[in-house]
């Protein structure tokens, strides 16, 4: 398996710009988690979805952020407009069971607001 | 809710031992350990669960006391593979999986 794909990796924007990140979870992975990292805050946790369905979106910063996942094998995160402020890494991770075998994380999406 | 993570740093020589103790104010259900090296995503170690049993393989291992809240992460004859960050992440009654700030760990030669 090819594990957790994000794209893009790099990401640097002008603040007010639209940033779309993307997500593909490991096939037959029933959660998927979006989390932001910073120096900071650490490991935050956004939002995850069940099978599709956001579960738990109380994470989310601000009504600027949005995430949706249409199917199984896709999910996205969107900021709009973004600020200096999201600066940080995005890292979409998916599991199986929840509890039994950990996350597997993707590689992450820098993301540069200036 | 966060868990505490201690030490935030240890530096060690190739083939000394380590602890690293995360603890939380909330009744857990299970603890994650992960370890991040720079510029990659966190890679996961282990799952305690409660009423689990001390989980290990080769030289790093894990216990949980569920009674104080509290997981301890055992590195035995630290190689230089396995410097990185360390993270434990606890989840109570929700799904949520919280992580520590985590443990800067630097294996020197």
């Amino acid at each position: 398996d090819a594990g957790v794909i994000q794209s893009p990796r790099h990401e640097v924007t002008e603040m007010g710009q639209e940033v779309t990140l993307r997500c593909k979870p490991i096939s037959g992975h029933d959660y998927l988690f979006w989390y932001r990292q910073t120096m900071m805050r650490g490991l935050e946790l956004l939002i995850y979805f069940n099978n599709n369905v956001p579960i738990d979106d109380s994470g989310m910063p601000e009504d600027r952020f949005s995430a949706k996942m249409p199917n199984a094998s896709f999910s996205t995160l969107k900021i709009q407009p973004s600020e200096p402020r999201d600066s940080a890494v995005y890292f979409c991770a998916s599991s199986f069971i929840r509890d039994a075998y950990g996350y597997t994380f993707g590689s992450g999406t820098r993301l540069t607001v200036v | 809710q966060q868990p505490v993570q201690s030490p935030q740093a240890v530096i060690l020589r190739e083939g000394e031992d380590a602890v690293i103790n995360c603890s939380s104010s909330k009744a857990l259900y299970s603890v994650h350990w992960y370890r991040q090296k720079h510029g990659e995503a966190p890679v996961f170690l282990m799952i305690l669960l409660k009423g689990g049993e001390q989980k290990g393989h080769e030289k790093i291992s894990a216990s949980f006391n569920e009674k104080k809240q509290q997981s301890s992460l055992y590195l035995t004859a630290s190689q230089l593979s396995y410097s990185g960050t360390y993270f434990c992440g606890t989840q109570g009654g929700s799904e949520k999986l919280v992580f520590g700030k985590g443990t800067k760990l630097t294996v020197n030669p």
